[in-house]
């Protein structure tokens, strides 16, 4: 079954940096967009990041823009998100999730949706 | 708007039917995917297009849409449906293309 895996999450401190790894199987990962989403303690999901099947197009959130890159491996069926100037608010674990592309139906309404997700990994900032 | 819109907690007795609802202008023109979230867990999806559940959901949840307000309901709420939900949706506005309601914490009593 399709299954992503997440690893890297630890303790930091503010400005520092960090790199998350997600290592997907069970799918064609070379055709998949993929997502990184977070949770800080006790709220709620907030979407980071989306990189497309092929590496050309990339979204960040503005939260985390011009500090986190999102980047993949094909060949290694890994999913990566470089984390820098990290913040107290970067706090939370971090998911990695399976877009499985757009659809449309007869109306013209569209939608998408995430899955799999990972089981979470998670980062803290704190001196 | 770029934001979903949930109410932060519903209550619901057992075997009893609860709707949960989540708006957004986005909602206007995409559906809104439902997740489930237990404690200590990873979001499962739940509801996905018009009202699609995936395989392994029972079939007492359902989704619907009108207007701007898309809503989860759950018909003959069980013990193990306590758990957190969000709804997410594409945005039709703002600098990123995905977001998520604030999430409703679903009690059953």
């Amino acid at each position: 079954q399709e299954q992503l895996v997440e690893s890297g999450g630890r303790v930091v401190q503010p400005g520092g940096s960090l790199r998350l790894s997600c290592a997907a199987s069970g799918f064609t990962f070379s055709d998949a967009g993929m997502h990184w989403v977070r949770q800080a303690p006790g709220k709620g999901l907030d979407w980071v990041t989306f990189i497309r099947y092929d590496g050309t197009d990339k979204y960040y959130a503005d939260s985390v823009q011009g500090r986190f890159t999102v980047s993949r491996d094909n060949s290694k069926n890994t999913l990566f998100l470089q984390m820098k100037s990290l913040r107290l608010e970067d706090t939370a674990v971090y998911y990695c999730a399976k877009d499985q592309g757009e659809y449309f139906d007869s109306s013209g309404y569209s939608y998408n949706w995430f899955a799999p997700w990972g089981q979470g990994t998670l980062v803290t900032v704190s001196s | 708007s770029s934001e979903l819109t949930q109410d932060p907690a519903v209550s619901v007795a057992l075997g009893q039917t609860v709707r949960i609802t989540c708006q957004g202008d986005s909602l206007r023109k995409y559906y809104a995917t439902w997740y489930q979230q237990k404690p200590g867990q990873a979001p499962a999806l739940v509801i996905y297009g018009k009202n699609n559940r995936p395989s392994g959901i029972p079939d007492r949840f359902s989704g619907s849409r009108s207007g701007d307000t898309a809503s989860l309901t759950i018909t003959g709420a069980q013990a193990e449906d306590e758990a957190d939900y969000y709804c997410n949706s594409r945005e039709t506005t703002g600098n990123f293309p995905w977001v998520f309601g604030g999430g409703t914490q679903l009690t059953v009593l």
